[in-house]
């Protein structure tokens, strides 16, 4: 089963500011990941698939980056409804597994 | 709208059964490929089972396998997951989520989630 880490596990930032999350595959997943974010009470919502590719009407102010083993959610500069939990996810090998989350909060 | 209603969760004692289904609507439910997945405080998102869209081929996560059987109806549009020999761990949230063009491995939409709670 591939692993994925995500790091930080809390991130404190201002509105305006750039958000960089990370998430490290235990083994290569080619391009295969997605990133969710997840506010309470709410279920994942798709921001990026395949590494780099936003889902539909998701804000270009998000992109995603990386191949193989790292990869890199950035938000350009966060909006107060950016502050949520994000989740990387691989499709590469079943079974497709979730990073444990990395929580934005405001600073 | 593409619209995932979730139903069926609920209390049920260890060693016992729980059919949960899932009402799609809004997109050709037999053309994509569909999901459960459940979520715990401590354990997070666990991605527990997919099927294609012509519900031909499943696949379960090992924690499942052997107890948990998903299905499909495509002239009612429902997604089911049946849940027997339930356990303690299998407590969370299931959401059922609905596959992206690109293939079972994405989902871009998710119902609101059932909660199943096993305990005696």
């Amino acid at each position: 089963e591939i692993v994925l880490t995500q790091s930080p596990a809390t991130l404190s930032l201002s509105p305006g500011e750039r958000g960089t999350l990370s998430c490290r595959a235990s083994q290569s997943v080619s391009s295969y990941l997605a990133w969710y974010q997840q506010k309470p009470g709410q279920a994942p919502r798709l921001l990026i698939y395949d590494a780099s590719n936003r889902g539909t009407g998701i804000p270009a102010r998000f992109s995603g980056s990386g191949s193989g083993t790292d990869f890199t959610l950035t938000i350009s500069s966060l909006e107060a409804e950016d502050f949520a939990v994000y989740y990387c996810q691989q499709r590469s090998n079943w079974p497709y597994t979730f990073g444990q989350g990395t929580k934005l909060e405001i600073k | 709208e593409v619209q995932l209603l979730e139903s069926g969760g609920g209390l049920v004692q260890p060693g016992g059964s729980l059919r949960l289904s899932c009402a799609a609507s809004g997109f050709t439910f037999s053309s994509y490929a569909m999901s459960w997945v459940r979520q715990t405080p401590g354990k997070g998102l666990e991605w527990v089972s997919g099927i294609s869209g012509g519900g031909d081929s499943a696949f379960y996560a090992d924690s499942v396998k052997g107890r948990f059987t998903i299905s499909r109806d495509s002239s009612t549009n429902t997604l089911y997951l049946q849940m027997d020999s339930l356990r303690g761990d299998d407590t969370a949230v299931y959401y059922c989520a609905k596959a992206s063009h690109i293939g079972m491995g994405v989902l871009d939409y998710w119902g609101q989630g059932t909660l199943v709670t096993v305990s005696s």
